[in-house]
């Protein structure tokens, strides 16, 4: 079974330009997660979807961050302008909505702004 | 809001023998849920294991298990017979019932001695 896909691993871009991160969910969740992890700040949660729908945008750092969710097996993360401070680690991860809604994550993209 | 906290910067064990992460959280909401990832050196977040507040018997998933003590609000991680490959972060996570956010503790690097 595919897991949850993220697009492209690593990303290095210079300050100012523009970056979109990819997710492709696990077929059948209905809840998709953004998450960003650094040394200083740990895990913390972005934005989440229910059935394609934002729920919590409240952990979205500034408005240069959007999330987008077409549809149920798509979502984009994006950071316009970026800065070198948006270098991390960013996780999407999705999971049901019903039962103990583990939520299982992706891969990961290292972002590196220069 | 919820708080979760490992005390445990690091932790050493000997391989073959069993060890406890702690985790304690803090909430007044009566439904919630406790998880356990493991990320190791290579960056993924593996989902171990789950605990509901509800749940009357300390979930169990192979080596791993959990030592729920609600009224102490704690969730402990167990894992027995320690294997090298055990070698990593471990994060305790909280979601409130219905399903939603994690909210992560600090983590805690675990290293299996040979």
């Amino acid at each position: 079974d595919a897991g949850v896909i993220q697009s492209p691993r690593h990303e290095v871009t210079e300050m100012g330009q523009e970056v979109t991160l990819r997710c492709k969910p696990i077929s059948g969740h209905n809840s998709l997660f953004w998450y960003r992890q650094t040394m200083m700040r740990g895990l913390e949660l972005l934005i989440y979807f229910n059935n394609n729908v934002p729920i919590d945008d409240s952990g979205m750092p500034e408005d240069r961050f959007s999330a987008k969710m077409p549809n149920a097996s798509f979502s984009t993360l994006k950071i316009q302008p970026s800065e070198p401070r948006d270098s991390a680690v960013y996780f999407c991860a999705s999971s049901l909505l019903a039962g103990s809604n583990e939520q299982y994550f992706g891969p990961g993209t290292r972002l590196t702004v220069t | 809001a919820q708080k979760i906290t490992q005390t445990q910067p690091g932790m050493f064990v000997q391989e073959k023998e069993a060890v406890t992460l702690d985790c304690t959280y803090d909430t007044s909401d009566p439904s919630y849920g406790l998880f356990w990832y493991k990320q190791p050196s290579s960056g993924e977040m593996i989902f171990l294991i789950y605990q509901g507040s509800y749940d009357q018997q300390n979930a169990t998933e192979g080596r791993y298990s959990l030592n729920f003590q609600k009224a102490r609000k704690s969730a402990n991680l167990v894992i027995s017979a320690s294997q090298l490959g055990d070698s990593a972060m471990y994060f305790c996570a909280f979601s409130p019932g219905g399903g939603s956010r994690l909210t992560f503790g600090e983590g805690t690097q675990l290293t299996v001695n040979p």
